[in-house]
């Protein structure tokens, strides 16, 4: 089973904090993103990487950024939170589509809830 | 331009119901795919099926199933016999290129 992992399920910081959150996979998907989630607004895409050390702004990257030093691991960054970035963060990666019918599929982490204060 | 649109922002049924939530999507792809995910109180979204453009067959499984038609551009989810551990958000999605595009999701709430 693939089996996406979010370093923390609750987070709470404060505004101008550097803060981190980790999501490892274990399918050696190619694939990995981040998205948030907000009542009323949906899933939003913030930043995606298509292989190590490569990344892609999605629909939301301000006030953000990533890295992605290792296959398996996907980070994102807010250099110094604010309150309007408390919301829900899930991670999600998806192996290639020449690599077997199941890559297409994106498989989610059980995502952290960040509170900025 | 690509979207995907579930009309019904929440549904409240009793137990053992039927239940049919809605999915309509526009793309000008000819190749693309379609999701579905639930997510529970916990908040993680748990892929329920994917099927692809190219594949209009209708799938069952146990009690879920669901019916893709091109020609409505329309993927919706039936829940027979629901249950209270079926209540939850239902997204939608679509996929043509890297991105996945979902719609707002409808909250299923099955009282006992």
């Amino acid at each position: 089973d693939v089996k996406v992992t979010q370093s923390s399920r609750y987070l709470v910081k404060r505004t101008g904090e550097k803060v981190f959150l980790e999501c490892v996979q274990d399918m050696d998907h190619e694939n990995m993103f981040w998205y948030r989630q907000d009542p009323g607004l949906g899933l939003r895409l913030i930043y995606f990487s298509y292989d190590v050390k490569m990344k892609e702004k999605g629909d939301i990257p301000e006030g953000y950024s990533v890295s992605r030093e290792k296959k398996e691991r996907f980070s994102l960054i807010l250099e110094s939170a604010s309150t309007n970035q408390t919301s829900m963060y899930l991670c999600a990666s998806r192996g290639n589509v020449d690599t077997g019918s199941r890559q297409e599929t994106q498989y989610f982490g059980p995502g952290t809830r960040l509170l900025v204060l | 331009a690509q979207k995907v649109t579930q009309a019904q922002t929440e549904i409240s049924v009793v137990e053992k119901e039927d239940v049919t939530l809605d999915c309509v999507y526009e793309t000008r792809d000819t190749t693309y795919y379609l999701f579905w995910y639930k997510q529970p109180p916990s908040g993680e979204l748990v892929f329920l099926i994917r099927r692809n453009s190219f594949d209009e067959q209708n799938e069952i499984s146990g009690r879920y199933s669901w019916n893709f038609q091109k020609s409505t551009s329309s993927f919706n989810f039936t829940i027979t016999a629901s249950q209270v551990v079926d209540s939850a958000v239902y997204f939608c999605a679509l996929r043509s290129s890297y991105k996945l595009i979902f719609g707002s999701g409808t909250r299923l709430l099955v009282r006992p």
